[in-house]
């Protein structure tokens, strides 16, 4: 069964601290893993996406590793910032006729001053 | 960078009443529209999956005739929860794709649908 599990479920961190996030997935046969940031209320925002053959993905003070052997990635948020607080969801893409999306739970941080 | 409307943004209505919702596109043709649900706390469940001039493809459980879905453009899909009623709130939102593989989906801002 295809699934995406993150970790943790939730996180507080004070601000300009730095903070990983994972994710561990059984998606066969994969095609890309996407990180997202969801503000309350909102939709989600793509942070990043990795195909099979990427190993590290930076956007700013994100950046996302994979390892397709192990099948895990990480989200590492660097001198985090209170508008950092939000839910960051990691989805797997899997190469099937539909592409459908499968998405973990997420884990929601706080940043605090 | 792509930009997905979603609209309106929140509802609020009584019991029975069929609610519309849009979700367009605005500077790129969508292939591919994909409605959403998330409750509270969760993370967003598949409800259907549009191409443009085609029928829906809705996922396992999900009503096709409660849930209506139409892709009458490039630009723009229409979901209506047709005689809602309260435990169909939640807050649903649409994404759009260029292409399936490994385009992104963009999403919209979602919906917050309140039934009373």
């Amino acid at each position: 069964k295809n699934q995406v599990e993150q970790s943790p479920q939730s996180l507080i961190i004070l601000e300009g601290k730095n903070c990983t996030l994972q994710c561990n997935y059984t998606v066969s046969p994969f095609s890309n893993l996407r990180w997202y940031k969801q503000d309350t209320g909102r939709g989600p925002v793509s942070l990043t996406i990795m195909t099979f053959s990427e190993n590290t993905k930076s956007n700013g003070r994100y950046t996302a590793t994979l390892d397709a052997d192990t099948k895990q990635s990480s989200l590492h948020i660097t001198a985090s910032q209170l508008s950092d607080s939000a839910s960051y969801i990691c989805v797997v893409s899997a190469k099937d006729s539909s592409y459908k999306l499968i998405f973990g739970s997420g884990t929601r941080l706080l940043v605090r001053p | 960078g792509a930009v997905v409307s979603q609209h309106p943004s929140r509802v609020i209505c009584k019991s029975g009443t069929s609610v519309k919702i849009e979700c367009r596109s605005l500077d790129f043709q969508a292939t591919t529209m994909f409605w959403y649900r998330q409750f509270p706390k969760q993370s967003l469940m598949l409800m259907a999956t549009s191409n443009e001039g085609s029928k829906a493809t809705y996922e396992q459980g999900v009503e096709k005739d409660k849930f209506l879905i139409n892709h009458a453009s490039l630009t723009l899909s229409t979901l209506t929860v047709t005689s809602a009623h309260p435990e169909d709130s939640s807050f649903y939102i649409c994404s759009a794709s260029t292409a399936s593989g490994n385009q992104p989906q963009h999403f919209g801002d979602g919906t917050r649908l309140s039934i009373l």
